[in-house]
């Protein structure tokens, strides 16, 4: 089972300010997704990333995947507490299930 | 937008007895998954199949786990001697295309063993 390891694991901050969170392993993997789960809630998909470098943006969200596939971080801009929740990294390999970080948990206060 | 349904939402059961866990995927889903959360920890893969067979299984589910498609809209976990440390979230997923495309995951069925 490889790895991902997600940082911060807790994150409070102000409505209005930026954040970042990381996911990192040692593995190479083919594809990285990020989830936001609620509580109570399953986990529901943000975006998927594949290749090396890639940078997607949904909104205020932008995500990166790292040159050698290996990390990922997801910035949030000007942050909302309906940002607020837990929000998860999952590595793929071609072939096999979905491996999923701890995840960062996310409090957006007004 | 059409969802992944689980029943029950919550399960209370003696340790020992038979659960039975109820999924009913996205209809065109091709690929179904069983993953839990336990309180605190990170969502484990347990199992995905397709085909009307396992295709991956994780350390965690071992012979006291199955899985079945026993019609064209469900699919069940069946855990056969619960166990405490079975208490978990489990969480169905589907997929329409191959692995480790966008899994639309359920809302969980909390499962308490005690």
């Amino acid at each position: 089972t490889q790895l991902l390891e997600q940082s911060p694991q807790f994150l409070s901050i102000q409505e209005g300010e930026n954040l970042t969170v990381y996911c990192n392993s040692s593995s190479v993997f083919s594809s990285l997704q990020w989830y936001r789960q609620e509580p109570g809630e399953g986990p529901v998909l943000l975006v998927t990333v594949v290749t090396g470098g890639e940078v997607k943006k949904l909104k205020r969200l932008t995500f990166q995947f790292g040159d050698a596939r290996k990390d990922s971080s997801l910035h949030i801009t000007a942050a909302q507490p309906g940002d607020t929740g837990l929000y998860l990294c999952a590595g793929g390999y071609s072939g096999y299930a979905l491996n999923f970080g701890k995840g960062t948990s996310l409090l957006v206060t007004p | 937008e059409p969802e992944v349904t689980q029943t029950p939402s919550h399960q209370v059961t003696q340790m020992g007895q038979e659960v039975i866990l109820r999924c009913v995927p996205i209809s065109n889903h091709l690929y179904f998954y069983w993953y839990r959360q336990i309180l605190g920890q990170k969502v484990e893969f347990l199992v995905s199949f397709y085909n009307n067979e396992i295709s991956e299984k994780s350390e965690i589910f071992d012979d006291q786990f199955s899985v079945e498609r026993p019609d064209g809209s469900n699919f069940t976990l069946k855990i056969r001697s619960t166990k405490l440390e079975d208490s978990a979230m489990y969480f169905c997923a589907s997929a329409l295309e191959g692995l480790n495309e966008k899994l639309f995951f359920g809302s969980g069925t909390q499962l308490s063993v005690l």
